[in-house]
This record gives structure tokens, C-alpha cells and sequence, in this order.
């Protein structure tokens, strides 16, 4: 069965540094690796995904992910972090149509 | 270009009453995925639908809950006897095609308490 996991429950970035938050597959067969982002009461907004090709995914609001087959590791990056990213992230992996969630990071980007 | 749609945005019920969540997907898109967000914890799949056809019912507790898409209209889930367990945030999501690949649009949720 496919599944990601989410290491860390909150990470914690000074303003302008950059930042990481750690997500981690298993696969059987190709894997579609998707983030999301969600702002307190809302839904859940797309950022990026991998589906094949470049390692180096470019999404939404200045936000990339590195594709890592050999580590099974889909981070995803900013050079540097803003007040405003402060939200909770999501990675998920397609599974015959429907996505399977991790189980979030929340990111906290402090002045 | 209207996102996806969910109404109420919130909902109050007490234990023993029926709740029904609405959502309308993006224009164009015929493919309808409920998630269900538990307090402090991930999105769990739920149920695919395409118009008139579920498709995957795999996450669907066996009782109490169903869901429809029906030729006109939104998609209606439907919660009979909720019970205090049932308060979550249930998310609704719908895309253009049904490829693995294609990302999902999601609606800002609905936010079932039951009193």
C-alpha cells in the first residue's frame, strides 16, 4: 500500500532563512508524490508535484521539492522563509485516484 | 473560474440527527473525492465519485454514512444518527480527469460539531 510519512510535527524557521519540511514514501510502482498547504479554516491549497522527469519540482508562492529515489525522500524547500508561510503542510501520494496523506508539519516562520 | 464549493461551512447537530454536507465541484470537473480531517490529523479518504457512479467507497464507515452525485446538482455526503465521533472538518475535492497524476482542487471544508 502506498503511504508518506512526515517526520517532524512542527519546524520552527527565523524569517529569510531557508526552510525544510521533511516527507518520506513507499511505493509500489511510480510514484506521485503531491503538497498541500492549509491556511487555519481553510481548505487545502496545491503547491507542487512530482509525477516524472526533473528531480527539482518548481510550485506555487516561491516553493520547490527535490525528488530523492534512492532515499524514497520528497523535501520540500524555500531559500527563504516569510511570516506568511507559516501553515500547516502536507505531503500525499496518489493511490488509484485518491491521495493518501501524511500527517502534516506544522511550520512556524518567526520574525 | 468558481473553485470547489462546499456549503454549510459550518454545521451543528445534535447526537442523533442527520447531517448533509453539499459540495459543488470546480466548473468542468466531473471527478468528486471526500476527505475527513479529525482534529490535529491528517486527511483520510473517504469516497470517489464520478456523476451517478460511486467509484471507490473504500474509506466510507459501513453504516450511517453515504454519499451521492447526482446527474444535476452537487455532491450531497450524508451522515444519519451522527454521533459525537463524527465531528471532523470534511473536506470535499474534485478534478478535471481522473489520471494519477492530475492534482486535486479542494473546497475550504465543512466543520460538523455534534453536540
Amino acid at each position: 500500500a502506498q503511504s508518506v510519512a512526515q517526520p517532524e510535527d512542527q519546524v520552527n524557521v527565523a524569517e529569510g532563512n531557508p526552510l525544510t519540511v521533511k516527507c518520506t514514501y513507499s511505493v509500489s510502482g511510480n510514484p506521485y508524490l503531491f503538497w498541500y498547504v492549509q491556511y487555519p479554516n481553510r481548505g487545502l491549497q496545491f503547491l507542487l508535484k512530482y509525477i516524472t522527469g526533473d528531480n527539482l519540482v518548481k510550485g506555487s508562492y516561491g516553493f520547490e521539492a527535490e525528488f530523492n529515489k534512492s532515499q524514497t525522500s520528497f523535501h520540500l524547500k524555500k531559500p527563504s522563509a516569510l511570516v506568511s508561510d507559516s501553515a500547516l503542510y502536507f505531503c500525499a501520494v496518489r493511490d488509484t485516484r485518491k491521495l493518501i496523506f501524511g500527517a502534516g508539519t506544522r511550520l512556524a516562520v518567526h520574525p | 473560474n468558481a473553485g470547489v464549493m462546499q456549503n454549510p461551512r459550518h454545521l451543528v447537530r445534535r447526537r442523533g440527527q442527520e447531517a448533509r454536507l453539499r459540495c459543488s465541484p470546480m466548473k468542468g470537473h466531473s471527478h468528486v473525492y471526500w476527505y475527513r480531517q479529525l482534529p490535529e490529523e491528517g486527511l483520510k479518504f473517504m469516497v470517489y465519485l464520478q456523476k451517478e457512479n460511486i467509484i471507490d467507497e473504500s474509506g466510507m464507515p459501513k453504516e450511517r454514512f453515504s454519499a451521492e452525485f447526482p446527474k444535476e446538482g452537487p455532491s450531497i455526503l450524508r451522515i444519519q444518527q451522527v454521533v459525537r465521533g463524527d465531528s471532523a472538518a470534511y473536506f470535499c475535492a474534485s478534478s478535471e480527469l481522473a489520471g494519477d497524476y492530475n492534482e486535486q482542487f479542494f473546497g475550504p471544508g465543512t466543520r460538523l460539531t455534534v453536540l
